[in-house]
């Protein structure tokens, strides 16, 4: 069964350093969705691509959180500088088409020390 | 920010009892999804109902819809030790023109606890 690949599954960094996490989606699914989950919480947007265009990045703190998505299959988060608040669960997602169901990855849990 | 309401924030049963969550949200949705996670990991799809329906089963789950009252339910029959886990309703609300945008705004999750 196909899955949506994620990695690193752990990252340990040292506020204001860089980290990167990456997603591969499902083979063919046109829409990818970064997630943040704080603990004890629902997980909340990030970021939406269709294709490679970003189609909904309005909770995305641009100011030090990028994505992208170059040929539409495989994406990547990056924060920089990483803040003590950005400790989380970022999960990726994709889906066939807006208004279907999503498919999750493991995430990448987050720790900034 | 959440629009769904979760109740209870957590339940606790014995293996063989029905478990039943209920979701609130706000906005006209599209369709209203729920999913499971386990422990530290990723959400796994459960069901999707849409806004013009009622009812929809599958397996041990039933899950309700009534758009009137903005509300849904899920019930697992049967319950057994492996259905431990955290269950989130998420709603894909509509968009300009009556469209899916397919942003799901997820609710705060119920932690249910199913002894053996």
């Amino acid at each position: 069964e196909a899955e949506v690949a994620q990695s690193p599954r752990y990252k340990i960094t040292e506020k204001s350093q860089a980290v990167a996490f990456w997603c591969d989606p499902i083979s063919g699914h046109a829409t990818l969705y970064w997630y943040r989950q704080i603990l004890g919480q629902g997980p909340e947007l990030l970021v939406q691509f269709q294709d490679e265009s970003v189609v909904d990045d309005s909770q995305l703190p641009k100011d030090r959180f990028s994505a992208e998505r170059l040929k539409g299959v495989d994406s990547t988060l990056k924060i920089q500088p990483a803040e003590l608040g950005d400790s989380a669960m970022y999960l990726c997602a994709s889906s066939s088409d807006r208004g279907y169901e999503q498919y999750f990855g493991p995430g990448t849990r987050l720790t900034v020390t | 920010s959440q629009q769904g309401e979760e109740d209870p924030q957590a339940l606790s049963i014995q293996e063989g009892e029905n478990a039943t969550m209920n979701c609130s949200y706000k906005t006209s949705i599209n369709n209203l999804q729920w999913y499971r996670q386990n422990s530290g990991r990723g959400l796994v799809h459960l069901i999707l109902i849409r806004s013009n329906e009622r009812e929809k089963h599958s397996g041990r789950l039933r899950v309700t819809l009534d758009t009137s009252k903005k509300s849904s339910s899920l019930l697992i029959t049967a319950s057994r030790a492996a259905d431990t886990a955290s269950y989130f309703c998420a709603t894909d609300a509509v968009g300009s023109g009556g469209t899916s945008y397919g942003k799901l705004t997820f609710g705060q999750g119920t932690i249910l606890t199913v002894h053996p």
